[in-house]
């Protein structure tokens, strides 16, 4: 079972760039997240989908946007590169956004923007 | 806003015990997780404790006391697979997960 994928690994964009992180699950899960991991902050919220065509946004959404096309994918949009984007993204699901289940998490992808 | 704190960093000895403490301020309450993540990989889940008391899982446990806005994770019997960073977060009553900023413990022989 694959679980959560993401992709890329790893990329370096140069500021003002546009790019898309992927994000893919085959749980069937509604509920799909993105995070970003910076060190000395912990995981923090960006934006999240509690079911496909809806989204919201989490602790730090700005300079960040999504959509929820269908239940598997969950794509992040970073429309004009900055150098404080720099991170970890993780993305994350789960069975439900409004009930005590647990949240799974993808291998990440590390951003560096130049 | 959410506040969670626990220590930066721990270290133990190889089959030692370790307890890593957890406080938080958050705007509801709708379950506390402990994630482990190794350098370089992706969180994973060891616990979930939503009422008071002690949650066991074979050398991991997990307490909560939600009157005083408290967790541990306790680890036995420390292995060196156990070095990691160890993640508190709480689901707040939006059902968000809130994380603290992890503690990272180093497990020497």
């Amino acid at each position: 079972t694959a679980g959560i994928t993401q992709a890329p690994t790893s990329q370096i964009l140069a500021a003002g760039r546009s790019m898309t992180l992927r994000c893919t699950q085959d749980m069937r899960h509604n509920a799909m997240y993105w995070y970003r991991q910076d060190l000395g902050l912990g995981l923090r919220l960006i934006h999240y989908s509690n079911t496909a065509g809806t989204t919201g946004k989490g602790e730090v959404p700005d300079g960040y946007s999504v959509s929820r096309a269908n239940t598997d994918d969950f794509p992040l949009t970073l429309a004009s590169a900055v150098p404080s984007q720099t991170s970890v993204y993780f993305c994350a699901s789960s069975v439900s956004g409004t009930a005590t289940d647990t949240q799974y998490f993808g291998p990440g992808t590390r951003l560096t923007v130049l | 806003g959410q506040n969670i704190d626990q220590p930066t960093e721990m270290t133990a000895t190889e089959g030692a015990i370790v307890q890593i403490n957890c406080t938080y301020q958050t705007s509801g309450f709708n379950g506390l997780f402990w994630y482990q993540q190794h350098a370089g990989e992706a969180p994973t889940f060891l616990s979930y404790n939503v009422l008071d008391g002690l949650e066991e899982k074979g050398r991991f446990s997990s307490f909560l006391s939600r009157s005083k806005g408290y967790s541990y994770l306790l680890l036995k019997e420390l292995q060196m697979k156990d070095s990691a960073s160890y993640l508190c977060a709480v689901r707040d009553g939006d059902y968000k997960l809130s994380f603290g900023a992890g503690t990272t413990v180093t497990v020497r022989a």
